[in-house]
C-alpha cells in the first residue's frame, strides 16, 4: 500500500463550488498530517495542518478519522485562485520526521 | 516574511559531471532538507539535516550524493556523477523545531542531458 494515496482528478469545477479531495495513509505516515498547495512548477506551500478534531481556516476544512487512516480537504465557493494541485502529506513516525508527500490532486476552477 | 532561498532557478549539465545545488534556509531554523520532485510524479524526501549531520535519507540518497552546511547560512546538495535520472526540481526545505512546519524554497530545476 502506498504510504499516502491520492485521487489525482483533475477536478473541474465551476467557480462558487464545493469541491472535497480525500486521502488515506498507512502507519508509516501517521505522525501528523497536512494539506499543501503547489502551483505548476512552484513549491509546495502550507495550506493547512489537519488536526483530529478537524479544522477549518475560512473557505478551507481539513478533517482526520485515524480509525479509517483517512483525511479529507473540503474547499467552498472554489475560486478561480483556488486552482492548483492538492498535495496530502504526512510526517513520517520515525527519524527527523520527513515529510511524506502524495501524488496530489489536481483541481481547476473555471468561471 | 523570511523565506528560504535557492540557486541556481535552473542548471543544466552533462551526464556525470558534478552539480552543486545551493539553499539559504530562513535564518534561525535548525532542520534542514532535500526533496526532488520527477516531473509529472510526487514530492520525494531525500535527506534531513540537524547539528551538522545527516540525520535520515531517503533510498534514492546513495553514495553519488551529499549535503554539507559549510558556513553558518548555506546547506548545499552536490550530486558527484549526474545520471539522466536525476534530472527532477531539487526543493530545500528547513523547519524551526523538529516537527514544526517545514518552509519550501522556490526550487532548482536541473536537467541532465
Amino acid at each position: 500500500r502506498k504510504e499516502v494515496e491520492q485521487d489525482p482528478g483533475p477536478f473541474n469545477v465551476p467557480e462558487g463550488a464545493t469541491v472535497a479531495f480525500n486521502c488515506t495513509y498507512s502507519n508509516s505516515a501517521s505522525q501528523s498530517f497536512f494539506w499543501y498547495r503547489q502551483d505548476c512548477r512552484k513549491e509546495p506551500k502550507l495550506l493547512m495542518s489537519v488536526y483530529s478534531s478537524g479544522n477549518e481556516d475560512g473557505r478551507f476544512t481539513a478533517q482526520l478519522n485515524r480509525a479509517s487512516q483517512y483525511i479529507s480537504l473540503l474547499i467552498r465557493d472554489s475560486k478561480l485562485s483556488d486552482s492548483a494541485t492538492y498535495l496530502c502529506v504526512g510526517r513520517g513516525s520515525g527519524g527527523y520526521n520527513k515529510l511524506i508527500f502524495g501524488a496530489g490532486t489536481r483541481l481547476a476552477v473555471h468561471p | 516574511e523570511p523565506e528560504v532561498t535557492q540557486t541556481p532557478s535552473h542548471q543544466v549539465t552533462q551526464m556525470g559531471q558534478e552539480v552543486i545545488l545551493r539553499c539559504v534556509p530562513i535564518s534561525n531554523h535548525l532542520y534542514f532538507y532535500w526533496y526532488r520532485q520527477i516531473l509529472g510524479q510526487k514530492v520525494e524526501f531525500l535527506v534531513s539535516f540537524y547539528n551538522n549531520e545527516i540525520s535520515e535519507k531517503s533510498e534514492i540518497f546513495d553514495d553519488q550524493f551529499s549535503v554539507e552546511r559549510p558556513d553558518g547560512s548555506n546547506f548545499t546538495l552536490k550530486i558527484r556523477s549526474t545520471k539522466l535520472e536525476d534530472s527532477a526540481m531539487y526543493f530545500c526545505a528547513s523547519s524551526g523545531q523538529r516537527g514544526e512546519t517545514q518552509y519550501f524554497g522556490p526550487g532548482t530545476r536541473l536537467l541532465v542531458l
